[in-house]
């Protein structure tokens, strides 16, 4: 089994700056077949990235996710005071139907 | 437009037997998968397990057989979760989640069940 491990556990920055989330897996995570999603209090998560690096439909352009193998990462360009959530990744290339990461909280400083 | 429609809260005494739903709209019922994720209090999220309502081929996160049972009934685009005994550490929000393949990512979740399992 694929073990993700997403640092840090909390970041904490203001809106207008840039976040930096990491994801690395135990192993090579098999065609970037990694995903990245966005949960708000009280909410279902949301798809954000897929496949590594492809937005999914209606995510704003400051998400950008990159990476393979064992090392990924998402980025928000310029925070906005509604990104501010618990972020997963995902892992969907082995063992069906995958693993999520343990998350990163962003947070207001 | 897709829709993921769970069916609504529930509070249960230990040893008691549950059984939840998620009905599909909008697609083609038959040819994703479902899968049920579980997310504790405060906690992250942790898959459970996952179905492809068109034959019912049924796979379990290994943490999870034997605990609880997926099941699908296409004529009426609905997917179940079920529990044959409860314990108070079942208790938690749970997710229905469509994907398009059984190696995929999560397009749409349900709105969530709030199971509690208190004596």
């Amino acid at each position: 089994e694929i073990v993700l491990t997403q640092s840090p556990g909390t970041l904490s920055l203001s809106p207008g700056e840039r976040a930096t989330l990491s994801c690395r897996a135990s192993q090579s995570v098999s065609s970037s077949y990694l995903a990245w999603y966005q949960q708000k209090p009280g909410q279902a998560p949301r798809l954000l990235i897929y496949g590594a690096s492809s937005r999914a439909t209606g995510i704003p352009d400051r998400f950008s996710g990159s990476g393979s193998g064992t090392d990924f990462t998402l980025t928000i360009s310029r925070l906005e005071p509604e990104d501010f959530a618990v972020y997963y990744c995902q892992q969907y290339g082995s063992s069906p139907p995958g693993s999520f990461g343990q998350g990163t909280k962003l947070e207001i400083k | 437009e897709v829709q993921l429609v769970q069916s609504g809260a529930e509070v249960k005494k230990p040893g008691e037997s549950l059984k939840i739903s998620c009905k599909g709209s909008g697609y083609s019922f038959t040819s994703y998968w479902i899968g049920w994720v579980r997310q504790m209090p405060g906690k992250g999220l942790e898959w459970m397990g996952i179905i492809y309502p068109g034959d019912s081929d049924t796979r379990y996160s290994p943490s999870f057989q034997g605990q609880v049972t997926i099941s699908a009934d296409k004529s009426i685009s609905t997917a179940y979760l079920q529990w044959s005994s409860l314990k108070a550490s079942d208790t938690a929000m749970y997710y229905c989640a469509r994907q398009v393949d059984i190696v995929a990512y999560v397009d749409y979740w349900g709105q969530g069940t709030l199971v509690t399992v208190s004596s």
